[in-house]
């Protein structure tokens, strides 16, 4: 079946680089595109980037200078990595599959992981 | 960016009850609208998406409507687990945006 797996590290200090990996099953990533959604604690649903089905990724303008979004297809594994992180870039972290034909919404997400910024 | 604007931001309703939440796109998105539900603690799923169509295993009470910049949400005879967050998303091109929620709470 399919599923996805967010990890990384829970506490970061500002400033520095957050790296966070999608582990996914079920399904292959030269089929499918991975994006990174965030979710600061109380707060609503902010897509991040994405990488498509074939290799081309896409970023939200916002956080464009501080991201990149890759993928290693052998070992079926998204990554993420912001620098310069902030406060502000507490929250928890989601990869969640995009359906079918770039179709635009996410059919399966990860459990998510809590992403912590503070010294 | 396309913004979402969705409301009420909150609703309180009875087990059995029928309700709607609406989500306004700032352009005409042809009908690129998904709803999620999000529970405490747990990753969104999804709902709807095309605006109208229903996730498969998503209960028949669950139903979207809309076209061009507005969309609706309709839950009709509530259940205990309905009680959660709700989202909707621009699902017609990137960056992707979602509205800020309506929490859905019991009366």
């Amino acid at each position: 079946q399919v599923q996805l797996k967010e990890s990384g590290p829970g506490l970061v200090q500002p400033s520095r680089t957050l790296s966070l990996t999608c582990t996914v099953s079920g399904f292959s990533l030269t089929s499918y595109g991975v994006s990174w959604v965030r979710q600061p604690p109380g707060k609503g649903l902010e897509w991040i980037a994405a990488i498509w089905s074939g290799g081309s990724t896409d970023y939200n303008s916002a956080l464009k200078s501080r991201l990149s979004i890759s993928r290693d297809t052998s070992k079926s594994q998204v990554l993420l990595k912001m620098n310069s992180l902030q406060t502000e870039d507490t929250a928890m972290y989601f990869c969640a599959r995009e359906g079918p034909g770039s179709s635009g919404y996410f059919d399966y997400w990860g459990q998510g992981v809590m992403v912590t910024v503070s010294s | 960016d396309i913004q979402m604007t969705q409301s009420p931001t909150s609703l309180a309703a009875s087990v059995g009850e029928s309700v709607t939440i609406t989500c306004l796109a700032s352009e005409d998105i042809y009908g690129s609208l998904v709803w999620y539900q999000q529970k405490p603690g747990k990753s969104p799923q999804l709902l709807i998406y095309g605006a109208t169509i229903l996730e498969d295993g998503i209960p028949s009470r669950f139903s979207g409507s809309g076209s061009d910049t507005q969309y609706s949400l309709k839950i009709n005879s509530l259940q205990p687990e309905d009680f959660a967050s709700y989202y909707c998303q621009n699902g017609l091109s990137t960056p992707y945006t979602f509205g800020a929620g309506t929490k859905l709470e019991l009366k």
